[in-house]
């Protein structure tokens, strides 16, 4: 059965970090494109980020609104996707989605996760 | 960053066909924008329904169907079902950069 977990959600005040996880399980996730996405509470999608397989190069793109405070990486011998999110603002307040949508060969299909909530305030 | 428009709310009728669209700051909207479209209901994590502007997954209702129209991607839904209710985003890639549309909330009545 496939799985993604995200996990690391929680309060945070403005300024502050986070680090979000999340596992995958029940498919080959070192050759699984991953992204992020968010939704503040009532608003629609924000797309985070995404990495690509390393035999895609492994290179990652971000949202231009988060770029420089957010930073999505993998570790593939964890089976684990991170998102490391720094000086954060109320804005960030949000359901964040990990979700696995291709692997290198092109092949689509569509993981997702049930989200973790994130909560910026003082 | 461009932004992505899609209509904000949308109408149709049982066993009706309606078409949402989905337009580019940027201009026209082709296949080298992927347009994804996915379907969000109430509480639940985006599903996505079509992928590089027509591709299906198996789970996607054959009702639905993705295209590139006048400039702009479009899922158009013939033979809507009550189930069909739910928020429809898309999403354009940027060079490697996804930008969603603000959503279209889909009543069928």
């Amino acid at each position: 059965e496939v799985q993604l977990v995200e996990s690391g959600g929680g309060l945070v005040k403005p300024g502050g970090s986070l680090r979000l996880s999340c596992a995958a399980s029940g498919f080959t996730f070192s050759d699984a494109w991953m992204k992020w996405v968010r939704q503040a509470p009532g608003k629609g999608l924000e797309w985070v980020g995404r990495i690509k397989s390393k035999a895609n190069g492994g290179t990652t793109d971000h949202a231009a609104a988060m770029k420089g405070r957010f930073t999505i990486s993998r570790d593939d011998s964890k089976n684990t996707l991170y998102l490391q999110m720094s000086s954060l603002k109320v804005e960030d307040t949000a359901v964040y989605y990990c979700l696995s949508y291709r692997d290198s060969s092109g092949y689509h299909f569509d993981y997702r996760g049930q989200g973790t909530l994130v909560t910026v305030s003082s | 960053q461009a932004v992505v428009t899609q209509e904000p709310s949308l109408t149709v009728s049982p066993g009706g066909t309606v078409t949402l669209t989905c337009g580019s700051s940027t201009g026209t909207v082709t296949s080298g924008h992927y347009p994804y479209w996915f379907q969000q209901k109430a509480g639940q994590a985006p599903r996505t329904l079509i992928y590089d502007t027509s591709n299906k997954h198996s789970w996607t209702p054959a009702r639905f169907s993705g295209s590139l129209l006048g400039g702009k991607a479009a899922l158009t839904l013939s033979g809507a079902q009550p189930e069909d209710e739910a928020d429809y985003y898309c999403l354009l890639s940027y060079t490697g950069v996804g930008v969603f549309g603000g959503g279209t909330k889909l009543t069928v009545l």
